[in-house]
């Protein structure tokens, strides 16, 4: 089992430009999600999803959109990026209670 | 809605010694409080986690504490190692987890 992964794991954008992350997992779980971590914040919740073909907002979705068109699949774009969307973002799946993170994408915005 | 606080931000025991990191939630529906450990460059990893219906639970070297009447919770690592050096999350959840801030853990030996 490969787990939880994510692709990519560095990213550099200029202001505008628009990307998708991709977070699979292998598992069979559910319940998916994307955190972004920032210095000082820890984990904020951006969108989540409780099955195939549906998301729902988190703590902080703005300027973020979500798609799981395939259970094993949770894409998260954004559109037009913004310096302030320059964080560690940590996709996650959930089994119980039990939430298994990938390794993250670095992502910097200029 | 659930709002966490962790402290403290920094930790720093010498190798044997006792770390203790303590949480205090807000939202007296939160049922579920786990711990993550995070190495760097990876992803959180549960360690332990506690309900509402038990006080403590220990696994070898780590102990978790509740009390659900000052909604306080807080992980206890004894004879501490290089190993446990790490960034430690508090979360609560009523039905999503919230995290806590972060405790950067350093284990000198």
């Amino acid at each position: 089992n490969a787990g939880v992964t994510q692709t990519p794991k560095f990213r550099v954008l200029k202001t505008g430009q628009s990307m998708t992350l991709l977070c699979a997992q292998d598992m069979n779980h559910e319940y998916m999600y994307w955190y972004r971590q920032d210095p000082g914040m820890g984990l904020r919740l951006i969108h989540y999803s409780v099955g195939e073909g549906t998301t729902a907002k988190g703590e902080v979705p703005d300027g973020y959109n979500v798609s799981r068109l395939k259970k094993q699949n949770f894409l998260l774009g954004l559109e037009s990026a913004a310096p302030s969307q320059t964080s560690v973002y940590f996709c996650a799946s959930e089994r119980g209670d039990t939430q298994y993170f990938g390794p993250g994408t670095r992502l910097t915005v200029l | 809605g659930e709002n966490v606080e962790q402290h403290p931000s920094t930790l720093s025991v010498q190798e044997g010694d006792s770390a203790v990191i303590k949480c205090t939630y807000s939202d007296s529906a939160s049922n579920y409080f786990p711990w993550y450990k995070q190495e760097l460059g990876k992803g959180p990893q549960l360690i332990i986690d506690i309900r509402s219906n038990v006080g403590e639970k220990k696994d070898q070297r780590i102990a978790v504490t509740l009390n659900k009447t000052a909604k306080h919770f807080s992980l206890h690592i004894t004879e501490t190692q290089p190993e446990d050096s790490a960034v430690y999350f508090c979360a609560a959840s009523p039905n999503k987890l919230v995290f806590g801030a972060g405790t950067i853990l350093r284990v000198k030996s």
